[in-house]
């Protein structure tokens, strides 16, 4: 069975602090996908970030950054120099082959005070 | 502009009032689904489509229906709604698995109030 682990849930810093969001997966496939999502306040879910399981590079996307562990099974997301406007709910899901059932973390809610 | 459409955003209905949530997309994508999230349980998967005519159970598939009869349609119909299925409903699409282009696009959100 495939399971996504956000152990944080909620997350508190003060603007320009970085903040690294966790994501543990679990899958018994070779082939699989992973996703970040952020919720912000207004309800909306914006898709981040894409990663399939044969490719293990890092990503940077201005100050957002993403490490693929499969050793660890690890998703990890990176916020550098964070701002108010990054404050909003983080999902980290998986998809893995043979079907299109996307499992979900329990998202992680991030708020950044001025 | 690409987007998934969902409507109603809100809705307040009474139990047994049989409704549809309509979803469409404009960007050809293959895939098509329906998810729930609740407060403390996360976003579910609740039917999801492959392509035309082809739809199948997510994880919690009970008091729902679906069809797609076209690519771009994707509605959701609650035959006799209860209040156990009060919830933010999103639908989402995207590409098939493979192209560079995979990975899903969510609606807005419907936010159902059954009573």
């Amino acid at each position: 069975a495939q399971k996504v682990t956000q152990a944080q849930t909620e997350i508190s810093v003060v603007e320009k602090e970085d903040v690294t969001l966790d994501c543990v997966y679990e899958t018994r496939d070779t082939t699989y996908y992973l996703f970040w999502y952020k919720q912000p306040p207004s309800g909306e879910l914006v898709f981040l970030i894409r990663r399939n399981s044969f490719d293990e590079q890092n990503e940077i996307s201005g100050r957002y950054s993403w490490n693929f562990q499969k050793s660890t099974s690890s998703f990890n997301f990176t916020i550098t120099a964070s701002q108010v406007v990054d404050s909003a709910v983080y999902f980290c899901a998986l998809s893995q082959g043979g079907s299109e059932k996307l499992v979900f973390g329990k998202g992680m809610k991030l708020t950044v005070n001025p | 502009e690409a987007q998934v459409t969902q409507n109603p955003r809100y809705l307040i209905t009474v139990t047994g009032k049989k409704l549809t949530v309509t979803c469409s997309q404009n960007m050809n994508h293959e895939y098509m689904s329906w998810y729930r999230q609740d407060p403390g349980l996360g976003l579910r998967q609740i039917y999801y489509s492959m392509n035309v005519e082809v739809t199948d159970k997510g994880d919690v598939p009970e008091g729902y229906k679906v069809s797609r009869k076209e690519k771009r349609n994707f509605p959701l119909i609650l035959e006799s709604p209860s209040p156990n299925q009060t919830s933010l409903y999103f639908c989402a699409s995207s590409r098939y698995r493979g192209s560079k282009d995979y990975g899903y696009t969510f609606g807005s959100g419907t936010r159902l109030t059954v009573v």
